[in-house]
Order: C-alpha cells, then sequence, then structure tokens
C-alpha cells in the first residue's frame, strides 16, 4: 500500500533563507509520481511541483525544487530565499501511475515564515 | 484558461440531510478526483471520474456518491449527513503540462453539519 510520512508538524524559517520541508514515501509500485502542494488558510490546494519517479533530473519550479533520493524513498521539498506569503500547510503526495489520479497525501507540515 | 470551480463555497446542514457540490474541471479536462479533507483524517480519496465512469473509490460509505456528466462536470452527493461528514470538499482535474500529467485543486466546499 501506498504511504506517505511527513515528519515534521511545523517548521520556522527567517524571511530570505532557505528550508527544507521533509517526505517520504512507500510504494512497490517502480512507476509514481510524487506532488507538493501549498494550503494557505483560505484552504485551496496550490500545485508547486511535480517529480516522476523515472525523472533523472530533480525537480524545479522558480524557488521551489525537490530533492528526490529514489533509493532512500525521499522527496523533500526545498523553498529558497523565503517570504512572508510562503506561509502555509504543506503536502506532500504521491500517485502510482497505473491509470487511477487517486493522490494518496501525508499529514502535512506547517512552515511559519518569521520577519 | 479558467481553473477548477466549485460550488458552493461554503454549506450549512443539519444531520440528516442530503448534500450535493459541484465541481467544473479545467477545459477539457475528462478526470476530476474528489478528496475531503478533516483535522483528524488529513486529506482521504473519495472517487475518480474519467469521462463520465467511476474508475477509482476510496473507502467511504455508500452514502457518499457521484456522478460525471458528459462535458466532465461532476457533482458528489452525501445522504443522510453525520456531524462527522463536516469537511473541506475538494476536487482536482488533471493537466498535461510539458510532458508531465498534474492535478489541479478548485478552492474547496466547506460544509458544516449540525
Amino acid at each position: 500500500a501506498q504511504k506517505i510520512t511527513q515528519t515534521q508538524p511545523g517548521m520556522f524559517v527567517q524571511e530570505k533563507e532557505a528550508v527544507t520541508l521533509d517526505c517520504t514515501y512507500d510504494t512497490s509500485d517502480p512507476s509514481y509520481g510524487l506532488f507538493w502542494y501549498k494550503q494557505p488558510s483560505s484552504g485551496e490546494m496550490i500545485f508547486l511541483i511535480y517529480q516522476g519517479s523515472y525523472d533523472q533530473q530533480n525537480a524545479t519550479e522558480g524557488r521551489y525544487s525537490l530533492n528526490f533520493q529514489k533509493a532512500r524513498k525521499s522527496a523533500n521539498l526545498v523553498i529558497s530565499a523565503s517570504q512572508l506569503g510562503d506561509s502555509a500547510m504543506y503536502f506532500c503526495a504521491m500517485r502510482e501511475e497505473g491509470g487511477s489520479e487517486k493522490l494518496v497525501f501525508g499529514k502535512g507540515t506547517k512552515l511559519t515564515v518569521n520577519p | 484558461k479558467a481553473g477548477v470551480t466549485q460550488t458552493p463555497r461554503y454549506l450549512i446542514k443539519t444531520r440528516g440531510q442530503q448534500v450535493t457540490l459541484s465541481c467544473s474541471p479545467i477545459s477539457g479536462h475528462r478526470s476530476v478526483s474528489w478528496y475531503q479533507q478533516t483535522p483528524g483524517q488529513g486529506l482521504q480519496f473519495l472517487f475518480e471520474y474519467f469521462s463520465e465512469t467511476q474508475r477509482n473509490k476510496g473507502n467511504f460509505p455508500g452514502r457518499f456518491s457521484g456522478r460525471q456528466f458528459s462535458n466532465s462536470r461532476s457533482e458528489m452527493n452525501v445522504s443522510t449527513l453525520e456531524l462527522g461528514d463536516s469537511a473541506l470538499y475538494l476536487c482536482a482535474s488533471s493537466l498535461v503540462s510539458r510532458g508531465k500529467k498534474t492535478q489541479y485543486f478548485g478552492p474547496g466546499t466547506r460544509l458544516l453539519v449540525l
């Protein structure tokens, strides 16, 4: 069964510094995708970044990068140059690429950016 | 391109009532997935529809049902509401962008059952 583990319930970072949010996953399927979403207090889930299991390069999207270590089954999100607007819940999710769009989510990490 | 839209945004119901939530995916998308988010259980997959057919279903009681129309709009229905059904209900549709298939979510419907 698929499982996503986010071990950091809360994280604090100073504005303009980088922060890493941890995510480990478990699956027996060789083909899968990993996602990170941001959820501000308004509730909307905002897509940040995607990494496919067969991608050779780590994914990057602006200030977001994904540190993908396949052998360790980890997919950590790195946010560079944190901004006050980055304060939110962050969720890691996985989809097994068997045709269904079903995502399995971790419990999330609450990030607080301090001025 | 317009994003995923959900209506209504907020809803208050009483126990025993039923409720219908609506989701319009991004134009051209044929897959719609529904999720329930609660403080205790987190984000849980409800079901997925693709071309008007339910393709996958999560572990929820039969009170939760859904359907998809020919224009890909989807509805989910919860009958005989219970207090524990109070949650944020999110729907998502899939988009292929730069060769990758990603999922984009709507703003959600907040349901409060009294």
